[in-house]
């Protein structure tokens, strides 16, 4: 089984819209999660990560995410999107406290 | 410090042939991973350093790949034989020994082997 799992491969929403990436991890990974956001021909970035205390964690742009440890999930969410927020987001899990592991990765685009 | 570098930015190589990709963690991290990347697809895992030892190989690393961190600074990737299935970007990424904090990924070696 997939030990990082986006349920959607592509989400468009509207500008100003709000929006949820969805994650669910396998328990074959690590409770420390992260998101990394790549934007077109560049590396990824960390966007957030959780790794203990307060189930909510929060970026400097806007995004939360919420781990939920009793449907293994860790979905992304922002109130209002913004065209600069197109790009591909992708869920992360340590595996064996060694190495991260990715999801599929989905795709935002923004409609104006 | 401006991050995690590698190089070239773009390669494209005739199928037999063979590439080298470098990289340059950020200073402080003693941890430096590879991974590739494929359209339409996350990174998947190749092999990580802790200083100048290589830790873990992903079964994906196939006997014609060889990656090299001599002095536990930057680190090259090598593919011999290259073949039109090695197509993808390449990407390097560093971090300190616990990871936690995350990890630094540099901008990527797109390879294209013709």
């Amino acid at each position: 089984a997939q030990s990082v799992t986006q349920l959607d491969s592509q989400v468009p929403v509207f500008e100003e819209a709000p929006v949820e990436l969805r994650c669910n991890y396998s328990s074959s990974v690590s409770v420390y999660l992260f998101w990394y956001v790549q934007y077109p021909n560049q590396g990824l970035q960390l966007l957030l990560k959780y790794l203990s205390g307060s189930t909510l964690v929060e970026s400097i742009n806007g995004f939360e995410a919420e781990f939920n440890k009793s449907q293994t999930s860790f979905h992304l969410r922002k109130p209002s999107v913004h065209i600069s927020d197109t790009a591909e987001y992708f869920c992360a899990a340590f595996q064996g406290a060694q190495k991260l592991v990715f999801g599929q990765g989905t795709r935002l685009t923004i409609n104006p | 410090d401006t991050g995690v570098s590698q190089d070239p930015r773009h390669k494209i190589t005739k199928r037999g042939q063979n590439v080298t990709f470098r990289c340059d963690p950020i200073s402080e991290h003693n941890r430096l991973y590879w991974y590739r990347q494929t359209l339409g697809q996350g990174p998947e895992f190749l092999t990580y350093f802790q200083n100048e030892a290589q830790l873990e190989k992903s079964r994906l690393l196939s006997d014609r790949f060889s990656a090299e961190r001599p002095k536990g600074s930057f680190s090259t990737l090598e593919i011999q034989r290259t073949e039109q299935g090695d197509s993808a970007m390449y990407l390097c990424a560093s971090s300190f020994q616990t990871g936690e904090g995350g990890y630094t990924f540099g901008s990527g070696t797109r390879l294209t082997v013709v």
